[in-house]
């Protein structure tokens, strides 16, 4: 298939460890936040998502971080495993009288086995 | 969530031509989006479709460049118009159902163009 962010930032861990994806927003008004998986030559899976009113939700091996404070995004992969390796994208939703979602850059995952 | 497909799944167009990509859903949603994403880049928002009026375009799209159409609640269309090589991008559809889980957005498989 087509790779996809092939010039973004890399995350290389060994099968079983546990990742950690960090994502910067820019909004503060922001009041929605999505992880999204990709790979390669597919569209964007959604992981798991965190509202404003929350700091932490935990779903099926991951769980989302949010600290408003500094405007800092976290996805924790537990045991990684070969199958998680992808790009993964944090999204930010700002209504402002529409709805937009706005990407950040993205990580690539590499799952070494 | 919903099962999106687009039509087609890839194609490669010559320079000055035009292709209108296909978005369905298997069920009736509230909202669809469309995105690009060139290479090696992430997701940039064009437009909005919306059902029963014109699309909503971000900063940067024209409806002259990339016309919209939504015919109904579970099918869209995006044409890449008079293309250029710089339009060489992946094109997805989003949807978001505002009765299943408000703000979230699903993704179609997207199309990859190549534009020679």
């Amino acid at each position: 298939g087509e790779s996809v962010g092939l010039h973004l930032p890399t995350l290389s861990v060994q099968e079983g460890d546990n990742s950690i994806i960090n994502c910067a927003y820019s909004n503060s008004a922001s009041d929605y936040f999505i992880w999204y998986k990709q790979e390669s030559g597919k569209g964007p899976q959604f992981i798991i998502d965190i509202r404003s009113n929350m700091d932490k939700r935990q779903g099926q091996r991951v769980t989302v971080l949010l600290n408003k404070t500094v405007k800092h995004l976290s996805l924790q992969i537990a045991a990684t495993q070969p199958g998680d390796s992808a790009v993964y994208f944090c999204a930010e939703n700002i209504y402002t009288g529409r709805r937009a979602l706005t990407f950040g850059s993205g990580t690539r995952l590499q799952v070494q086995p | 969530s919903a099962v999106i497909s687009q039509k087609p799944s890839r194609d490669i167009c010559q320079r000055g031509t035009s292709l209108t990509i296909q978005c369905q859903v298997d069920s009736q949603v509230t909202m669809m989006f469309w995105y690009r994403q060139q290479p090696g880049q992430s997701l940039t928002l064009i437009a909005t479709a919306n059902q029963g009026s014109e699309a909503t375009y971000e900063s940067g799209f024209v409806i002259d460049k990339f016309p919209i159409s939504r015919p109904n609640l579970t099918f869209s269309t995006l044409t890449v118009s008079n293309m250029s090589p710089e339009d060489s991008s992946i094109y997805l559809c989003s949807v978001e159902d505002l009765v299943l889980r408000a703000d979230t957005q699903y993704f179609g498989p997207g199309t990859r163009l190549t534009v020679l």
